[in-house]
């Protein structure tokens, strides 16, 4: 079974430039998730997708922020204009939202180091 | 809201001492999901439990266990004879019901530290 993956693993990038990372889930999950994790804390919610439909958006995903999931396969999350205070871990996972199995699994994560 | 905390930031065993791990939450919703995810120094967190509110049968799994208990709302989780390999931040997390999203809110983390 080939689990989570995300690309790429590490960017580094100057403020103002525009990032985008990807995500493949579990082929046969129909939930995807994005969360950002910074150091020290635990990963924080920024959004969920169901099929190709983007459900929920937490606040802190600003209007810098956008997210695709165009085929209910793969997933976009894009950054523009980067601020130093998006330097973090992002991670996603994807469930199979079915009765009694609600357990996300997580990719490696991308992470973003804004200079 | 839902809110995770686990008090203890850090914790130091040597190796084969036992650990318990603490989490509390706090939660309106009447049908809710508790999970533990490790996250080793790779970064990549590993789901470890899942504890649905209605089921309150703790639970064994080789050296792990956990115990989960609505009248205190904790979910804590001990490891048994502990090793070198458990080393690592480990998560409690809570979710709403699936219809409602199901999106993760993590507590903070505790980080074990086991010396052999």
């Amino acid at each position: 079974d080939t689990g989570v993956s995300q690309d790429p693993r590490h960017k580094i990038t100057k403020r103002g430039q525009n990032v985008t990372f990807r995500c493949d889930p579990i082929s046969e999950h129909n939930r995807l998730y994005w969360y950002r994790q910074t150091l020290g804390q635990g990963p924080e919610f920024l959004t969920y997708f169901q099929n190709e439909a983007q459900l929920e958006k937490s606040r802190l995903l600003s209007d810098r922020f956008s997210a695709e999931r165009p085929k209910g396969s793969f997933s976009t999350l894009e950054i523009q204009r980067t601020e130093q205070g998006d330097s973090a871990m992002y991670l996603c996972a994807s469930s199979l939202s079915q009765r009694f199995t609600y357990e996300q699994y997580f990719g490696p994560g991308t992470r973003l180091t804004v200079t | 809201a839902q809110k995770v905390t686990q008090a203890q930031t850090e914790i130091s065993v040597v190796e084969k001492e036992d650990v318990t791990l603490d989490c509390v939450y706090e939660t309106r919703d009447t049908t809710y999901y508790l999970f533990w995810y490790k996250q080793p120094p790779s970064g990549e967190l590993v789901f470890l439990i899942r504890r649905n509110s209605f089921d309150e049968q703790n639970e064994i799994s080789g050296r792990y266990s956990w115990n989960f208990q609505k009248s205190t709302s904790s979910f804590n989780f001990t490891i048994t004879a502990s090793q070198v390999v458990d080393s690592a931040v480990y998560f409690c997390a809570l979710s709403e019901a699936l219809e409602y999203g199901n999106k993760l809110v993590f507590g903070a983390g505790t980080i074990l530290r086991v010396k052999s």
